[in-house]
């Protein structure tokens, strides 16, 4: 099956730095790769997606890379703002036909102000 | 547009009492369905998904069972609770067109 790995598992930065979050898969035919954010005691939303036809997607602050040959995506937060704070997710999907999501262990970003 | 909902929100449980969560999906048919776990601090598990009603895959052995009575109902159970069942649990859904997974808003679950 599909194994995600993300790093860091934890990421601290000064408001208005980027931050960049980084995950490896492990299965070639997975073709969709989304990103969720999870704010303490609520439930993961997704704040962007890419696939596999694609090598990059942007959404105002939020950008996300693919390298399907390293197999491997990022997620790219700009000019961080305080309520950026909170734990982030990747996922792979789409592999040997499945539609089950596997996800990364997350990253807990701490934006400083 | 498409919801889910899932109750309770919060729960406290002895240990080898019963468990029921449910979880439902309006505006949309014939949903992919999914139950996840996150322990406190840590990432999301899955333990089951559903492409269709009586369809139930199990990704993971334990003491939970689930079971999709009806095409938006997917239900989450356990016989017995072991202090180790303790977390919060997510059940999603997932539009057969693509594979983004909507959450619900979850159920914080304490055995005791």
């Amino acid at each position: 099956g599909e194994n995600v790995e993300q790093h860091p598992s934890t990421l601290s930065v000064q408001e208005g730095d980027s931050a960049v979050i980084k995950c490896t898969y492990s299965d070639s035919a997975s073709n969709y790769f989304p990103w969720y954010k999870q704010e303490l005691g609520k439930r993961p939303q997704l704040i962007i997606d890419i696939r596999s036809n694609v090598g990059e997607k942007k959404d105002q602050r939020i950008a996300v890379t693919l390298n399907k040959t390293a197999k491997h995506f990022s997620l790219h937060i700009t000019e961080t703002q305080p309520e950026d704070s909170a734990v982030y997710f990747c996922a792979a999907s789409g592999g040997a036909g499945s539609y089950q999501l596997t996800f990364g262990k997350g990253t807990k970003l701490s934006v400083i102000p | 547009s498409q919801t889910i909902h899932q109750w309770p929100a919060t729960l406290v449980q002895p240990v080898g009492s019963p468990l029921s969560l449910e979880c439902t999906v309006e505006g949309t048919s014939n949903p992919n369905l999914y139950w996840y776990r996150q322990a406190a601090g840590r990432g999301l598990q899955l333990l089951f998904y559903s492409v269709g009603i009586g369809q139930i895959s199990s990704e993971v052995p334990q003491n939970l069972s689930a079971s999709r009575p009806q095409d938006r109902q997917f239900i989450l159970s356990s016989k017995k609770l072991l202090l180790s069942d303790s977390g919060f649990y997510l059940c999603a859904w997932g539009d057969r067109r693509d594979t983004e997974a909507f959450f619900g808003q979850g159920t914080r679950l304490t055995v005791v």
